[in-house]
């Protein structure tokens, strides 16, 4: 496709469970980007990968998240131990060497 | 997390009317990126500048990069109701690719016809 993809769009799982969200960038994207956005507030930074390695994670929150890039294109940000506070939208951009490009967003929400 | 102050939060206007947002920080950035988010979608690029005192259009909106890289402005002309959606701006380190972006917590537009 021509944009960002993310899949799925909602996930509704119970406190305690693992999930994994998958996202397809923009075909030639290098770097992939996430972000988790609250109810109410623009998207906060999660994590960037350039190419397979994670360049920066500083906005992980702790160690219950984690994302991978093992080929270059395609991400899964997994969740251990879900918690009612990871309940938010989840969105995925790439880039090319300028701006960054959003998917559409996973809503997660925690039970 | 760090966030930009974005104002004004919200916005109900006439259709046909001009419309002004904008975002300070306390911090310099190199690049300033204008987003809009429709209900259940990502935000999508309007507009971004690179150069302080850059001033770029796209269509009705006009951004700008301030002189001392510490605010932006978006200007939205002559409004009409597919406007409609929350404006984000957003901060960068770098060139826009590398590193990651501080977003404000948005300006809510809604137009009325």
């Amino acid at each position: 496709g021509a944009g960002v993809s993310q899949t799925p769009s909602n996930k509704v799982t119970e406190k305690g469970k693992y999930v994994e969200l998958r996202c397809d960038p923009i075909s030639g994207h290098t770097a992939l980007y996430w972000y988790r956005q609250s109810l109410g507030q623009g998207p906060e930074f999660l994590i960037y990968f350039q190419g397979t390695g994670a360049a920066d994670d500083s906005g992980l929150p702790n160690d219950r998240f984690f994302a991978v890039r093992p080929e270059g294109s395609v991400s899964t940000l997994k969740i251990q131990r879900t918690e009612r506070g990871d309940s938010a939208v989840y969105l995925c951009a790439s880039s090319s060497g300028g701006p960054k490009y959003f998917g559409p967003g996973t809503r997660l929400t925690v039970l | 997390g760090q966030q930009l102050n974005q104002s004004p939060q919200s916005m109900f206007i006439q259709e046909g009317e001009d419309v002004s947002m904008n975002c300070t920080s306390s911090s310099i950035f190199n690049t300033w990126l204008w987003y809009k988010q429709e209900p259940g979608e990502g935000p999508v690029l309007l507009i971004a500048l690179y150069k302080a005192g850059e001033l770029t259009s796209n269509g009705r909106l006009t951004a700008q990069f301030g002189i001392t890289r510490k605010d932006s402005f978006l200007n939205i002309s002559a409004s009409i109701p597919s406007d409609v959606g929350i404006y984000f701006c957003a901060g960068g380190d770098y060139g826009g690719s590398q590193g990651n972006l501080i977003f404000g917590k948005g300006t809510k537009l809604s137009v009325k016809p």
